[in-house]
């Protein structure tokens, strides 16, 4: 089976920098991704790592470390817009279920 | 492109009632999916099909829920008989492929059993 931990939430101020991780166990991996959600809105993709290290989409970041089963999201340059839930989502290497965590409420104050 | 289409978008129905939801895909994606997402927790996979093929159903609870995507395009997610706990938001998703580079998803349906 599969199961992702994250931090239930966090709070940080606007032009922050903030970190969100994510520990996963699964029986196969295949990569890892980020969602963000609005309230009452659809979760939306932000990014995927299959291999090993950062990558950088614009003020998001994304980092994996597949010997550690561990992933984070780094949000710079914090914005009021930035407050939603965001998770981290596991695929694994048999069928490619796409399993989801808990989620991480992010606020962002003034 | 159009995006994951679903309906109805609300849905009140009482415990013991059926109900059903639909999806259309983005056109040309093999891989949907439908998820149950409770208030405050995280989207739960109920079903993966790749093509018309069932991928994972292992959350699916198949004495009350029934799912098929025939032709492999769009796809019907049926609850009979509905119970008080099935008050959710049904989520589609779907991706290109399996592989999930980015699963894309509809705007839901938010179910409430009375």
């Amino acid at each position: 089976g599969q199961s992702l931990e994250q931090p239930s939430e966090v709070t940080a101020v606007e032009g922050a920098i903030v970190q969100i991780n994510c520990t996963y166990q699964t029986s196969g991996f295949y990569g890892l991704s980020w969602y963000q959600q609005h309230d009452g809105g659809a979760p939306t993709f932000l990014s995927y790592n299959a291999l090993d290290g950062l990558e950088e989409t614009g003020r998001f970041s994304s980092f994996l470390s597949r010997s550690d089963s561990y992933g984070y999201l780094l949000l710079q340059e914090l914005q009021m817009k930035d407050s939603a839930s965001y998770f981290c989502a596991v695929t694994d290497n048999q069928g490619g279920k796409l399993i989801f965590g808990q989620g991480t409420e992010l606020s962002v104050k003034p | 492109e159009a995006g994951v289409a679903q309906s109805p978008r609300y849905k009140i129905i009482e415990k013991r009632q059926s109900v059903a939801f639909w999806c259309n895909p983005i056109s040309g994606h093999a891989t949907l999916y439908w998820y149950q997402q409770i208030l405050g927790q995280g989207p739960k996979l109920l079903i993966q099909f790749q093509n018309n093929g069932v991928v994972d159903d292992s959350q699916l609870p198949k004495d009350r829920f029934s799912a098929e995507r025939l032709k492999g395009v769009d796809s019907t997610l049926k609850i009979q008989p509905a119970k008080l706990e099935d008050s959710a938001v049904y989520l589609c998703a779907s991706s290109l492929n399996n592989q999930n580079t980015e699963a894309f998803f509809g705007q839901g349906t938010r179910l409430t059993v009375v």
